[in-house]
């Protein structure tokens, strides 16, 4: 039960569009399309904005998406907005009715 | 309202124990899966333990044999009773539920409680 690696931070000006990686094994991301995503803020808890790769829970906005290719995915932000800048951590179904988080990326809104 | 509250957190003593509780107001915790995630201070998210509506119980291998998930569907509560807690088990402890419409997604989070195991 290793964490799927997420690059520590990732950054841009408002507007434009910011992605991060997610990246497993064939035992995790890549073995089940059940990929979910989670905003947090600085001392609050987390956020769930995608599950299932792709899926936008309601009330989250569509500058939100998410994608996978083998064992890796993805999260875009398009139309970065300064609401934005928060943690975001990947979790993926990992089998045996247990699941693993991602080690987590600072977006950071220049 | 749909909200789940933690308690239970504080300083124990290595190889002590500690029971947190998670309680829930507007829908059934029997009716859903829910789980325990933890946060070091300054670190990322890990998950703990999952207990389904059928009441099967699973957990991470960091917890396994350590770690006991349970629930009372009388108070509408989720418990993780923790025992030979190590330095390492110091956390913020979250309780969330299962997404009615996903496999394995979490939708709403407690505020969390704080557990500090230290001599």
């Amino acid at each position: 039960q290793s964490a799927l690696t997420q690059p520590r931070s990732v950054s841009g000006s408002p507007g434009q569009s910011v992605t991060i990686s997610c990246t497993g094994t064939s035992s995790d991301v890549g073995g089940f399309d059940y990929v979910s995503w989670y905003q947090q803020h600085p001392g609050k808890a987390p956020k769930l904005m995608i599950y299932d790769v792709s899926k936008r829970p309601s009330g989250v906005p569509d500058r939100f998406s998410g994608s996978k290719s083998g064992n890796a995915a993805s999260l875009t932000i398009s139309g970065l907005q300064a609401e934005d800048e928060a943690d975001y951590y990947c979790c993926s179904y990992a089998g045996r009715y247990t699941r693993v988080f991602g080690t987590g990326t600072k977006v950071t809104v220049l | 309202e749909v909200q789940l509250v933690e308690s239970g957190g504080g300083l124990i003593q290595p190889g002590g124990s500690l029971r947190l509780s998670c309680a829930a107001s507007g829908f059934k915790v029997s009716s859903n899966y829910m789980t325990w995630v933890r946060q070091a201070p300054g670190g990322g998210l890990e998950w703990v333990s999952v207990i389904y509506s059928a009441g099967d119980t699973y957990y991470a291998d960091a917890v396994k044999g350590r770690f006991t998930i349970s629930r009372d569907n009388s108070v509408n509560t989720v418990y993780l009773q923790m025992t030979s807690l190590k330095a390492e088990d110091t956390a913020l402890y979250y309780c969330a539920k299962g997404y009615t419409y996903a496999y394995d997604a979490f939708d709403i989070w407690g505020q969390g409680t704080l557990v500090t195991v230290s001599s």
